[in-house]
């Protein structure tokens, strides 16, 4: 069965990187049509969807974070990585990664979540 | 960015009865291609999101056929046919038409 962890640092400092890393599987990212994203939540908010990685390396960020944003994959670990720099106080959120598997016929997105992993930044 | 916007922002339902949340989308998401990318999670109390509907109104794997996705265009129905106690949680939209992939900002539902 497909599953998917999240895992990095519970608390980063104003202005540092965030590094947070997606282990998965039950899947394999080198098959056409996967991809990996990963959706915050800040305490008692809404989603917000930050970043996508394709089967194919092609990427997809949010505009308004992609300055900040890079994601990147080892297919052969099983993994997807996800920096922010410059963080934020308002960055404070849980950090998901999900799967994603779209096929010319039907395109069920973001079908698994990890658990989420919880961010605050703070000094 | 497209905004979805659902309506109500709470719900409480008696078990066993019917329940429906509304979702629009600030620009259509019926895409060239034909298919329309409008998805409805729920997250229950203390867990991550799960995909109950893609693509307006096809039931993800496991879903009970309690739940169902209607709608067109830039307006979209989850309708539950007779809540029970474990459906409570906050319900969300989401588009994935056009970047950003925006979600609505949630719907919570509470039993009676």
């Amino acid at each position: 069965q497909i599953t998917l962890k999240e895992s990095g640092p519970t608390l980063v400092k104003p202005t540092q990187t965030l590094t947070l890393t997606c282990t998965f599987s039950g899947f394999s990212l080198s098959t056409s049509g996967v991809g990996v994203g990963w959706i915050r939540q800040p305490p008692g908010k809404a989603l917000e969807w930050l970043a996508l990685i394709y089967w194919d390396a092609d990427k997809r960020y949010s505009p308004s974070l992609k300055s900040r944003l890079t994601i990147t994959k080892d297919t052969s670990k099983n993994l997807v990585v996800l920096t922010m720099t410059n963080m934020d106080p308002v960055d404070t959120a849980t950090y998901y990664c999900a799967h994603r598997y779209c096929t010319t016929t039907s395109c069920p997105h973001f079908d698994y979540w990890g658990q989420g992993t919880p961010v605050t930044v703070s000094s | 960015d497209i905004v979805m916007t659902q309506t109500p922002l709470s719900l409480s339902v008696t078990p066993g009865q019917p329940a429906s949340i509304s979702c629009k989308s600030s620009q259509s998401l019926l895409h060239s291609d034909g298919r329309t990318y409008l998805y409805w999670y729920l997250q229950k109390p203390g867990q991550p999101p799960q995909l109950l509907i893609y693509e307006v109104s096809n039931r993800f794997s496991g879903v009970p056929d309690r739940f169902s996705g209607s709608g067109l265009g830039t307006d979209f129905t989850l309708k539950i046919s007779r809540v029970e106690a474990e459906d409570v949680g906050v319900y969300y939209c989401m588009q994935s038409i056009q970047l950003p992939w925006t979600f609505g900002q949630g719907t919570k539902v509470e039993i009676k």
